[in-house]
């Protein structure tokens, strides 16, 4: 079955370290998302990417990376720079940006301990 | 800058008592509005899409309806199976390349 696989699914994270959280599709999907959930607010984009080789930020991009070698893959690196980290983090793909929703993997708890 | 705000942040049913949810907006010309179902620990599931003032969906106990300013979900009847956070989303003309999500409402249903 087709879908978006992230892993892993629970991610502790010491003081100063970086972190990567997985994120792979084989919906053939050109455009792919991270977003952030917090409780009590909205889901918040951090980066996107519409096609390979290409990302751009979202509206809060700062103490995070990501690229974008294959169709297949978006992985999100959280550095040390995110002073905040603790969160729940979705990924999303879409067929291409405009009128589209999105498909969401199962998500990434990200805990700093 | 698109802004979406739902109500209630929560609401508690007795199985079989029809409510609604209530997705406001604001859109420098909408794209697309969206519904998706969120259980706990888990990402969101795609419900519906609505593109235009007037148009209407329904998935089993589920009716989204759409005006210019605001969405609602209806839930006919709901059964336990219907608990979870519903989330709606806006894509507008402008700000294309993403969805601007509410905050959610948390739905439980006693049995």
């Amino acid at each position: 079955d087709g879908g978006i696989t992230q892993s892993p699914k629970y991610l502790f994270r010491k003081e100063g370290q970086n972190v990567t959280l997985s994120c792979e599709q084989n919906l053939n999907h050109d455009a792919m998302y991270w977003y952030r959930q917090d409780p009590g607010q909205g889901l918040r984009l951090i980066y996107y990417s519409q096609i390979v080789n290409d990302f751009q930020k979202g509206d809060i991009a700062e103490g995070y990376s990501v690229s974008r070698e294959k169709k297949e893959s978006f992985p999100l690196t959280v550095t040390s720079a995110q002073k905040n980290p603790t969160a729940f983090y979705l990924c999303a793909s879409s067929i291409t940006q405009g009128g589209h929703g999105y498909t969401f993997g199962s998500g990434t708890r990200l805990t700093v301990v | 800058e698109d802004q979406v705000t739902q109500s209630p942040e929560a609401l508690r049913l007795q199985e079989g008592e029809s409510s609604s949810l209530n997705c406001s907006y604001t859109v420098s010309g909408l794209r697309g509005l969206f519904w998706y179902r969120q259980d706990p620990g888990k990402g969101p599931e795609f419900l519906f899409t609505l593109y235009s003032a007037g148009e209407e969906k329904e998935k089993e106990r589920l009716k989204a309806t759409l005006t210019k300013k605001e969405s609602f979900l209806h839930i006919t009847a709901p059964k336990p199976e219907d608990s979870a956070t519903y989330l709606c989303a806006v894509q507008g003309l402008i700000n294309d390349y993403k969805l601007s999500f509410g905050a959610g409402t948390t739905v439980t249903v006693r049995a």
